[in-house]
């Protein structure tokens, strides 16, 4: 069974950084590409940014909103992916999904159950 | 960029009745088009992808249709499992991840 599970969601102030994790089991973590997206308090969903398996490069893609400020990396030996968050805005404030990617498919087939972010002072 | 929109925003219905929800993008997609249902507290669960194709598991009642710039989910008798908010989402190697508002089904 595919589990994905989010940790290191909190409370952080403006301008702070925090790094999620997504813990995944039940598959072959090395061969997909895994992505993350957010859906603020009340929101619709919001794609975050991605990162390539390996075999396709392993390189990553991130929304505007959110490039130069957030890094998406893995540890293929551990089967984790993680989010870091730089320099952090109030409307970061979301619930934070980690998903794995069918890269050449154009969706993502399992989600994680979120880890909330809030950023206010 | 393009962009999606969905209709209606909300539809409210009754289990049994058949319910058909649109998602339009602003150019041609293709196929690239995918359908997640959530429900509220919930991540997001994948019911259907390249247009039409529907995700292992999801429940026959769940139909997706249209190429292009119009799309549809159709579910062909609504159950009490199914009151939820719908998302159509596109993908492209540009501005990749795109995702309509959303289609709230509620209790008629």
């Amino acid at each position: 069974e595919v589990q994905l599970v989010e940790s290191g969601g909190g409370l952080v102030k403006p301008g702070r950084s925090l790094r999620l994790s997504c813990s995944a089991s039940g598959f072959t973590f090395g061969d997909y590409g895994m992505s993350w997206f957010r859906q603020a308090p009340g929101k619709g969903l919001e794609w975050v940014g991605f990162i390539r398996s390996k075999p396709y490069g392993g390189t990553t893609e991130y929304a505007a909103s959110v490039k130069g400020r957030f890094t998406i990396s893995r540890d293929d030996s551990k089967s984790i992916a993680y989010l870091q968050m730089n320099g952090l805005k109030t409307e970061d404030t979301a619930l934070f999904y980690c998903t794995r990617l069918q890269y050449l498919r154009g969706y993502v087939d399992y989600w994680g159950q979120g880890a909330l972010v809030t950023v206010s002072s | 960029d393009i962009q999606m929109t969905q209709s209606p925003s909300t539809l409210s219905a009754s289990v049994g009745d058949r319910v058909t929800i649109t998602c339009r993008a602003s150019q041609n997609i293709n196929l690239w088009l995918a359908w997640y249902q959530q429900k509220p507290g919930k991540a997001p669960k994948l019911l259907i992808y390249k247009a039409s194709s529907l995700e292992s598991g999801v429940p026959s009642r769940f139909s997706g249709g249209g190429s292009g710039t119009e799309f549809t989910l159709t579910i062909s008798s609504l159950q009490p499992d199914d009151f939820a908010t719908y998302y159509c989402q596109h993908y492209n190697n540009y501005s990749f991840f795109t995702f309509g508002p959303g289609t709230k089904v509620d209790v008629k």
